[in-house]
């Protein structure tokens, strides 16, 4: 079946720190893959997605490539702000079926 | 824009209660579901529904729990008889297919808490 793997966390980075959230999956052919973040008490937002090899999602400053060859699609942004405190879960879905999302990393920004 | 709405937004029940989760998708979407997120551990997937019927469903999803779109809008999600382990946050989601990429849209979610 599919899976999604993420880095374990938590991470913690100072303000303006480079972020990297490792992601890894196994699927059966072509799934789209996302990345949601959730704030403390809410819902899930999605943040970035990307349907088709090679593709980039971009959002917010955070991206993530599409790569097939090392089945990754890994979030990063350049310089992290305290406000994207957050839990982050890396996510697939194959045609209209269900999500399969990684555990969850949990970011903590500090000033 | 258009959104997923739950209600309630909080459930407090007694073991051994029926609770009704409730849903209402997106307007002109096809595909409903239902995943949930005990505290601090990962979204797993319920169950999916397309054309009245339920389309998948995880093991999670046993004989306690049903779903139902009783009128053109909204889309419910029964537990029979709570245990403290149905403690969780309560996701409802809706998608139609759109070339590849089946983007799904969550609610809110429900936190319920079963005491």
């Amino acid at each position: 079946g599919n899976s999604v793997t993420q880095m374990e966390g938590p991470v913690t980075l100072s303000e303006e720190a480079f972020l990297t959230i490792n992601c890894t999956y196994t699927a059966t052919g072509y799934p789209s893959l996302f990345w949601y973040v959730q704030y403390p008490g809410e819902g899930l937002q999605l943040l970035l997605k990307a349907t088709k090899a090679d593709d980039k999602g971009s959002n917010k400053g955070f991206e993530a490539t599409y790569r097939k060859e090392t089945t990754s699609f890994h979030l990063e942004k350049g310089s992290v702000q305290v406000s994207d405190s957050a839990v982050y879960f890396c996510a697939l879905r194959a045609g209209a079926g269900k999500s399969t999302f990684g555990d969850g990393t949990t970011l903590t920004v500090k000033p | 824009e258009p959104e997923v709405t739950q209600t309630p937004s909080h459930q407090v029940t007694q073991m051994g209660q029926e609770v009704i989760l409730r849903c209402v998708p997106i307007s002109n979407h096809l595909y409903f579901y239902w995943y949930r997120q005990i505290l601090g551990q990962k979204v797993e997937f319920l169950v999916s529904f397309y054309n009245n019927e339920i389309s998948e469903k995880s093991e999670i999803f046993d004989d306690q729990f049903s779903v139902e779109r009783p009128d053109g809008s909204n889309f419910t999600l029964k537990i029979r008889s709570t245990k403290l382990e149905d403690s969780a946050m309560y996701f409802c989601a809706s998608s139609e297919p759109s070339g590849r990429t089946y983007e799904q849209f969550f609610g809110p979610g429900t936190r319920l808490t079963v005491l």
